[in-house]
Parts: C-alpha cells; sequence; structure tokens
C-alpha cells in the first residue's frame, strides 16, 4: 500500500451533473497528480498540483479543475459530464514535484457516467 | 504530440520463464522511465524505475534497460511466478518540468503454472 487514499471508490452520475473526487496524499508529500484511466488503456495525465498551486496540465478541457489544500489534499471537479468521462480516476503523490521523482498512485475512483 | 508504444499488448507465459516488454519513445527530453504494475481493481504500483544518466537497473527478478539513443527501454522478469500476472504499463516523463507521465498502453502478463 503506498498510502495514498481516494474517495469516494465508486460513483454514478448522469450526463450534465458535476463531481468531486478526493485524494489524500502520502504523508511528507507536497504534490499530488490527477490521471485518467479509461477501459484498457493507460492512465492520462490531466494536471499536477505543488503547493496548492497547478504545475502543469495534460490535453483535457476546462470543466476539469482541481484544488489542493494546505495539508496537500487534494480535489479534482469535473463539471458538464460526458458520457466519455467514464473511467478510473487515479491520483498519484510525490515528494517534493521535482522531476524524474517517484509517483505513488492510489486506488482510484470509478466514475460511471450515464 | 508525445507517445509511448509498449509492445507485446498481451503475453503468456509458464511459470519459471523469462518475460520481456518493451518501450518506445518520443520525446527526446524525457529523463525518467518507471514501469508500474496493475491488478485488477488497484491502482498502479510502481516495480522499478530508471532515470537517464543509467543504461540498466535490477531489483531481484526484475530488471530494465534503458537505451537513450534509440529512445526504447524495456522490463525483463525472470524466473515468472503466477503472481507476476498483471497488467504491466511503462511510462516516460513528459511537460516542462518533466514532472508528468505519459504511460503506453499496457501488457497484460500472464503466468500458468
Amino acid at each position: 500500500e503506498t498510502g495514498v487514499t481516494q474517495s469516494p471508490t465508486h460513483l454514478i452520475k448522469t450526463r450534465g451533473q458535476q463531481v468531486t473526487l478526493r485524494c489524500s496524499s502520502q504523508s511528507g508529500h507536497n504534490t499530488v497528480s490527477w490521471y485518467q484511466q479509461a477501459l484498457g488503456q493507460g492512465p492520462q495525465f490531466i494536471f499536477q498540483y505543488y503547493r496548492e498551486e497547478e504545475n502543469g496540465r495534460g490535453n483535457f478541457p476546462p470543466r476539469f479543475s482541481g484544488l489542493q489544500f494546505p495539508n496537500y489534499s487534494s480535489e479534482l471537479n469535473v463539471n458538464a459530464l460526458e458520457l466519455d468521462d467514464s473511467a478510473l480516476y487515479l491520483c498519484a503523490s510525490s515528494k517534493t514535484g521535482r522531476p524524474q521523482e517517484t509517483q505513488y498512485f492510489g486506488p482510484g475512483t470509478r466514475l460511471l457516467v450515464l | 504530440g508525445e507517445n509511448v508504444e509498449q509492445h507485446p499488448s498481451t503475453l503468456s507465459v509458464q511459470e519459471g520463464d523469462s518475460a520481456v516488454i518493451k518501450c518506445t519513445y518520443s520525446d527526446s527530453a524525457s529523463n525518467y522511465f518507471p514501469w508500474y504494475k496493475q491488478e485488477l481493481g488497484k491502482g498502479p504500483q510502481l516495480i522499478i524505475d530508471i532515470r537517464s544518466n543509467v543504461g540498466e537497473k535490477k531489483d531481484q527478478r526484475i530488471a530494465v534497460t534503458l537505451n537513450k539513443t534509440a529512445k526504447h527501454f524495456s522490463l525483463h522478469i525472470t524466473e515468472t511466478q503466477p503472481e507476476d500476472s498483471a497488467v504491466y504499463f511503462c511510462a516516460a516523463s513528459i511537460g516542462q518540468a518533466g514532472t508528468a507521465l505519459i504511460f503506453g498502453k499496457g501488457t497484460t502478463l500472464s503466468v500458468s503454472s
């Protein structure tokens, strides 16, 4: 176990709704990255937060947004849900956010959009 | 854009055999290459990683090799066991700060006893 926790484990929403997913990073880590993993695919980078600031973003629309809190936990918010947003959402924490640093993944939140 | 290709997509071996998974990457600035193992219903678990200043790294039955000139890296598992059965992902660092990862599509390894 990595010490990275995510909630909820599963979630069902309907198209057009909004969703908030939560992540608690491993103790001593100040950087959180979020990834989307569609069925049968590798994780795809959404964005990263370092000390409460966005520190890089992948090719995802603005309806995907995030926050990081002073205790370094993080939220991923998705507005106007679409069917294609159905996926496993993973967060990963790292110690300082420096390049070449190991990222430790949580178990993920499985989101189903109907 | 940046890309990581991973082969094969499925691999079946007998217990005790070796397994090799290969990846190529496109971003010449990539300098960190982790490998993750993902079991059903779980998040990816780091099994080994290699940084660009090293050509090979070994940890018990697992080894990774890196060829920066050819932009490819490989995972080698020796003496495979049924509990090695899982999906394996390679990844490469990308982005301005090099802190994000781009993943391959995964290899489903099946080890039969």
